[in-house]
């Protein structure tokens, strides 16, 4: 069974830093593009960063763009979100995603429940 | 930039219901459909505009192509109550619609 456990979140102060991890199961990590996609509070879906099967190329939401990196270990199976600079803008619920095989130009299939993120003082 | 409309709708059950999203320009076919219940993560219902997943009810459906596209849900179930979002691969940056809230009467 595919499994998307994500970590890491939590109250943090404006200016601060959190790292997200998420954990895969189920299925050979190294095959799929991964998304972190993010939802604030009653809000709608915010696509943050991508990272391809094997890390060589990352992409970004400009909102985020120079303040978070996306990064992977395959061989641990775990997908990482390193979030610096947070503002409370960042304060969201923030989903690790799979993509289906094919490319970042695919839909998404498997969603993780997600790991809240307060930017709060 | 996607735009979903409407942005709410109240329905009540056997009804039929039309969503849809349009494009700022042209994503060929690439362009997806989700449901989302309070409390629970999306679910792929649609990809590439009209290929239905497993395991989805044969009463969803996905058409069209370019800049307008349209989630069809004949037969509405109370289940069905939830948020639909599309959501276009075509171009960096990725983007959802604003999302359509279903409400069942």
């Amino acid at each position: 069974e595919v499994q998307l456990v994500e970590s890491g979140g939590g109250l943090v102060q404006p200016g601060g830093s959190l790292r997200l991890s998420c954990a895969a199961s189920g299925f050979t990590l190294s095959n799929y593009w991964m998304y972190w996609v993010r939802q604030a509070p009653g809000k709608g879906l915010v696509w943050v960063s991508g990272i391809n099967n094997d890390g060589s190329s990352t992409t970004y939401a400009d909102s985020v763009k120079g303040r978070f990196t996306i990064s992977r270990d395959n061989a641990k199976n775990t997908l990482y979100l390193q979030m610096n600079s947070l503002g409370a803008e960042d304060t969201a619920v923030y989903h690790c995603v799979r993509v289906l095989p094919g490319g970042y130009d695919s839909a998404t299939d498997y969603w993780g429940q997600g790991t809240l993120v307060t930017v709060s003082s | 930039v996607l735009t979903q409309s409407p942005d709410f709708q109240s329905v009540t059950p056997n009804e039929k219901v039309t969503i849809t999203c349009r494009a700022s320009q042209s994503i060929g076919g690439t362009l997806h459909w989700y449901q989302q219940k309070p409390g629970q993560s999306p679910k792929l219902l649609i990809k590439f505009a009209s290929q239905s997943m497993s395991g989805v009810p044969s009463r969803f459906s996905g058409s069209g192509s370019g800049t307008d596209f349209t989630l069809t849900i004949n037969s509405l179930e109370a289940e069905d109550a939830a948020t639909y979002y599309c959501h276009q691969s075509s171009s960096l940056p990725i983007t959802f619609g604003q999302g359509t809230r279903l409400e069942i009467k």
